[in-house]
């Protein structure tokens, strides 16, 4: 069984491009979230997609998307680039939707973005 | 609007002294605790939930639903317990986001 991955370790963009970050969730696991994680702070909740839909949504603006493909990988798009989007982007995965003790999510490595 | 307050950025021990790490949690119903521990270079990971009750590495944590507190504890620290700890919560039922405090770095010093 192997655990979430996530591409790219690091990336650098500048203001106002676009990036596209990538995660492979666990093993028959079909729930993913991301978290955007800045300095000093703990991770926030941006969404989370189920079964290729998005199944609730944090406090980020619209140019924060998402996708989830049939084998329950999941992209994470941000356009118009900020500075303060500079951050680590976590991925994590379970099975279904229950977000209970007993149904664990698994983080991935994260993603460290930076913006210029 | 749920919220999760860790008041301290830094815990610094000695080994063998105990470990407090607090938590404080706003939230009008009834959330699900957790504590999530991440090690250097390593990823975020689950260290134990208050519906559980269970010790995990020493570690224990009781919710406290008059205080809304949810600190962790542990009797005697050890110098692998040095990392960072994050509490967060998820409101119940049909939760489907986690709410993490800022995180306190735990120091263990030999």
């Amino acid at each position: 069984e192997t655990g979430v991955t996530q591409s790219p370790t690091h990336l650098i963009k500048t203001r106002g491009q676009q990036v596209t970050l990538r995660c492979s969730s666990q093993s028959g696991h079909n729930t993913v979230s991301w978290y955007q994680q800045a300095l000093g702070q703990g991770p926030q909740f941006i969404f989370q997609y189920y079964r290729e839909e998005e199944n609730g949504r944090g406090n980020f603006p619209p140019r924060f998307s998402g996708l989830q493909f049939p084998n329950y990988s999941s992209e994470l798009n941000v356009n118009a680039l900020e500075l303060d989007d500079s951050a680590l982007y976590l991925c994590a995965s379970r099975r279904g939707l229950d977000q209970t003790s007993y149904n664990e999510q698994f983080f991935g490595p994260g993603t460290r973005l930076t913006v210029l | 609007a749920q919220r999760v307050t860790q008041p301290e950025k830094l815990l610094s021990v000695f080994k063998g002294a105990p470990v407090e790490l607090k938590c404080n949690y706003s939230y009008s119903g009834s959330p699900e605790l957790f504590w999530y521990v991440q090690y250097s270079r390593q990823r975020l990971q689950l260290l134990l939930r208050h519906i559980s009750r269970e010790s995990i590495k020493g570690f224990t944590a009781d919710l406290n639903k008059g205080e809304t507190s949810f600190h962790l504890k542990k009797p005697f620290a050890q110098e692998e317990d040095s990392a960072m700890y994050y509490c967060a919560l998820i409101r119940t039922p049909y939760g489907n986001k986690l709410v993490f405090g800022a995180g306190t770095i735990l120091r263990v010093k030999s």
